[in-house]
């Protein structure tokens, strides 16, 4: 059974940084590219970053792009976000998800994490 | 970035009954759309992708229909469980993006 538990959320003061990671498990975690994407309360999806399966590839949204980073480690099976220079509208709930391949859709997602950015 | 547009933003409806739910692409997007369904507490779940392919697992009460910039998503004789949110993502071009969402509530 493919699963996918994110990690590292919480409150953070803005302009600090945070670490997310996704530890996933029950298929081959190199095989396949990865993303992130968030939820700001009562609002819709934001594809925020995606990794190519062996992590040389890397993309970001707009709004993310020269303050996030997305990372991975195949060894581990975990997906990492490193957020820097946090700002209030970053809050929201991140979720790790997995690109089927390249359909360019998402065939798993984990529950979430959320964070909090305010003083 | 394509812009996706769903309607309607909410949606009553009884088990039994059938509803659509509506997305439409600022652009063509050839048939290149995927269906998601939000429940609380729960991982989303991936409904149709292609368009109108089911994915594995999902029952077939559901279905997918469109293409260029117009989809729908049927649900046919409704169960409980499928009240929550519904989100269409377009997966033709990067970055992907979502609609805003339809929020189907038990009438």
């Amino acid at each position: 059974e493919v699963q996918l538990v994110e990690s590292g959320g919480g409150l953070v003061q803005p302009g600090r940084s945070l670490k997310l990671s996704c530890a996933a498990s029950g298929f081959t975690f190199s095989d396949y590219n990865m993303a992130w994407v968030r939820q700001a309360p009562t609002k819709g999806l934001e594809w925020v970053a995606s990794i190519s399966y062996g992590g040389s590839n890397t993309h970001y949204g707009d709004s993310v792009k020269g303050r996030f980073t997305i990372s991975r480690d195949n060894a581990k099976s975990t997906l990492y976000l490193q957020m820097d220079s946090l700002r209030s509208e970053d809050t929201a709930t991140y979720y790790c998800a997995r690109p089927y391949y390249s359909g360019g859709y998402f065939d798993y997602w984990g529950q979430g994490v959320m964070v909090t950015v305010s003083s | 970035d394509v812009q996706m547009t769903q309607s309607p933003y909410n949606l009553a409806a009884s088990p039994g009954e059938s509803v659509s739910i509506n997305c439409k692409a600022s652009k063509s997007i050839s048939k290149y759309l995927a269906w998601y369904q939000q429940k609380p507490g729960k991982a989303n779940k991936l409904l149709i992708y292609d368009g109108s392919t089911l994915q594995s697992g999902i029952p077939s009460r559901f279905s997918g229909s469109g293409s260029g910039t117009d989809f729908t998503l049927t649900i046919r004789s409704l169960e409980p469980e499928d009240f929550g949110l519904y989100y269409c993502q377009q997966h033709n071009e990067y970055p992907p993006t979502f609609g805003g969402g339809t929020k189907l509530e038990l009438k």
